[in-house]
């Protein structure tokens, strides 16, 4: 079991708006700490693509964005494309025992 | 632009040690705001955050890991290592390197492409 809470999958068609959540609880997300974001493409490594909540690193495009609020994340895409259909897993500190970072199990977006 | 390569053993044997390198190119290991971490992922599990160390030589490590973790640097080589002892069937899993940052965001901005190990006799 994960620390943080994803949803296994989601779908969208090309064009649409889909969002993906990442639930934790008061030892991480809710205490404060930033959230990630990384998108895994098939047979790749992760790839950083929110930090800090809600920025974009260089090179990421704008129909990615993200947000926080209380003991929960989320993270949009807009405007879908077939290229974005990936793994994607949320990220944060837990302050429990000696801290350590938590991921999410990750969402499988599929582009129908 | 930094690059991470892993390397080691594919094939580990129960009750064995897990030994893993990471090779850095395009950045110091020793210099620089930077931790280096190891991360694994088993099939049709997400990811596991296993430990890091800062340029230092200073480590931290996932608690439900750290009696069996230990992570070690090579300056020389620019090399960093994990070691993973015991292991179980559970432990197999794809092993990636990453880069840490240590500054106003801690993320992991540069992984390595990882690295399959299987744990079976």
């Amino acid at each position: 079991q994960s620390v943080l809470t994803q949803p296994p999958s989601v779908s969208g068609a090309p064009g649409q708006r889909v969002t993906f959540s990442c639930t934790g609880s008061s030892s991480n997300i809710g205490a404060g700490f930033d959230v990630h974001w990384y998108q895994q493409l098939p047979g790749t490594a992760p790839k950083l693509l929110i930090y800090a909540n809600n920025n974009r690193p260089s090179g990421v495009p704008e129909r990615f964005s993200g947000s926080k609020s209380g003991t929960s994340a989320s993270l949009a895409i807009t405007g879908l494309q077939a290229e974005d259909e990936a793994d994607y897993y949320c990220q944060s500190y837990d302050s429990r025992l000696s801290g350590f970072w938590v991921f999410g199990g990750g969402t499988k977006l599929t582009v129908l | 632009q930094v690059q991470l390569q892993e390397s080691g053993p594919g094939l580990v044997k129960p009750s064995q040690t897990l030994s893993l390198t990471c090779t850095v190119s395009g950045g110091s290991i020793s210099s620089g705001n930077y931790y280096w971490s190891w991360i694994r992922q088993s099939a049709g599990k997400g990811l596991e955050w296993i430990g890091r160390i800062y340029t230092s030589g200073s480590t931290n490590y996932n608690p439900s890991l750290k009696s069996r973790v230990t992570i070690s640097g090579d300056t020389s080589k620019n090399q960093f290592s994990l070691k993973l002892s015991s292991v179980t069937a559970a432990d197999t899993a794809v092993y990636y390197c990453a880069r840490q940052t240590n500054g106003d965001y801690v993320v992991l901005d540069y992984w390595g492409q990882g690295t399959l190990v299987s744990v079976s006799s």
